[in-house]
């Protein structure tokens, strides 16, 4: 069974600042792992997503993210925080990326942006 | 980028209609579809894996005499609230994702509110 945890349900940052929400999964299989982002009525757009390639994943509006299998740790960062990167943000795991597979989707992190 | 529509964006209905929501792959064929709820404040809950001219998987706990899944083609899919009752209020998402694809796209979803 997979599951994601993410710590923080809010995370403020003042703008400028750096970004740091934090993922954590289980998986007893290597995992595929997602980080989206939602705004406020609207649907999930894809962040980034790491697929067993390179640790260090670089996504649209300057996020990345690292795995650390380690840790069981896909953190997501941004140097710089913007007012538009307030949102919604959920980590997601799968096991396996074919057109039959689930997504697990953590309980999302709501990021605000302090002026 | 593959671009995933629901219809309508949002529903106001009396207890006891039903309420047929499509959700379209605009520039993709999307041999597999999901359905997601989201109540405010949480994450997103799968409620049904919709595979194009087969029947729905549903997850453990969704009635599916009462959310029928239609993927009659391979850009349409649609969801079916039958005899809705205020607490199937929520909000409804769906994804696509083609064969042998490694990104699900999420529509825009449909905020229902059964009054």
């Amino acid at each position: 069974a997979q599951s994601v945890t993410q710590l923080g349900s809010h995370v403020s940052v003042s703008e400028g600042a750096l970004v740091l929400l934090r993922c954590n999964y289980s998986s007893s299989v290597p995992p595929y792992l997602f980080w989206y982002v939602q705004y406020p009525n609207q649907g999930l757009q894809l962040l980034l997503k790491y697929t067993s390639a390179a640790t260090l994943v670089k996504g649209i509006n300057g996020f990345e993210a690292e795995f650390k299998k380690s840790e069981t740790s896909f953190h997501l960062t941004k140097p710089s925080a913007h007012m538009s990167d307030a949102a919604e943000y959920f980590c997601a795991v799968s096991d396996q990326i074919t057109s039959y597979d689930k997504v697990i989707f953590g309980p999302g992190t709501s990021l605000s942006v302090i002026p | 980028g593959a671009v995933v529509s629901q219809h309508p964006s949002w529903v106001i209905c009396k207890s006891g209609t039903s309420v047929k929501i499509e959700c379209r792959s605009l520039d993709f064929q999307a041999t597999t579809m999901f359905w997601y709820r989201q109540f405010p404040k949480q994450s997103l809950m799968l409620m049904a894996t919709s595979n194009e001219g087969s029947k729905a998987t549903y997850e453990q706990g969704v009635e599916k005499d009462k959310f029928l899944i239609n993927h009659a083609s391979l850009t349409l899919s649609t969801l079916t609230v039958t005899s809705a009752h205020p607490e199937d209020s929520s909000f409804y998402i769906c994804s696509a994702i083609t064969s042998g694809g490694d990104t699900q796209y999420f529509g825009p979803g449909t905020r229902l509110t059964v009054l």
